[in-house]
């Protein structure tokens, strides 16, 4: 079965410090990885995703991600943290293949100090 | 267009009660998810509709849960009974297709006391 493991429940930065934040899944084979944000009392916006090809993902808001398949990783960067980024996020991991069902992590929680 | 939306955004229910929740797809899209978010959890698949067939159940927690999409459309999750354990986040997605790039909803806060 496939899971996802975020290690980290809080993560703190300053307002312009750099961010990384850690994403590691189970799965199979090839999976289809992907991260959401959620700020408070929203639902979750897709930030970006990787089903194949380059694995260096570039998606909204500044952020990236990159697929390391030795390493069973897909860690969210971003060069420049602003205020605005505080919130939840979320790391979900699905099958290839033809089916739809993802698994999310429990999420690491970003606070932005200004 | 619109995104998609939730109703009610919270409810209140006492133990015992039956409640209805409600969800408004993206216009056009084919696929349907109900998802359940505990707090500090991530958000874990109850069912799967594509057009008005509920093609995946799995996750629902009992039978006291149930989800329809009679036209393909708008859909409702239904909880009979409610329990305090019932109390969560209930979120709705949809997607052009089965093929994931799921767009969520703000999600219904069900308070069950």
């Amino acid at each position: 079965a496939q899971s996802v493991t975020q290690p980290d429940i809080h993560i703190t930065v300053s307002e312009g410090a750099s961010l990384e934040l850690r994403c590691n899944y189970s799965y199979g084979a090839t999976p289809y990885l992907f991260w959401y944000v959620q700020s408070p009392g929203q639902g979750l916006q897709l930030l970006l995703k990787y089903f194949s090809g380059d694995t260096l993902v570039q998606g909204i808001k500044g952020f990236e991600a990159e697929f390391k398949r030795s390493q069973s990783s897909f860690n969210l960067r971003k060069p420049s943290v602003h205020w605005s980024d505080a919130a939840e996020y979320f790391c979900a991991v699905g099958p290839s293949g033809g089916s739809y069902i993802p698994t999310f992590g429990r999420g690491t929680s970003l606070i932005v100090h200004p | 267009g619109a995104g998609v939306s939730q109703s009610p955004r919270y409810k209140v229910a006492k133990r015992g009660q039956d409640v209805a929740l409600r969800c408004d797809p993206i216009s056009g899209h084919v696929s349907l998810f109900w998802y359940q978010q505990a707090l500090g959890q991530g958000p874990e698949f109850l069912t799967y509709f594509q057009n008005e067939a509920q093609l995946d159940k799995s996750g629902l927690p009992s039978d006291r849960f149930f989800a329809e999409r009679p036209e393909g459309s708008v859909s409702t999750l239904k909880i009979q009974r409610t329990q305090q354990e019932d109390s969560a986040v209930y979120l709705c997605a949809s997607s052009r297709d089965s093929q994931y790039e799921q767009y969520f909803g703000p999600g219904t806060r069900l308070t069950v006391t």
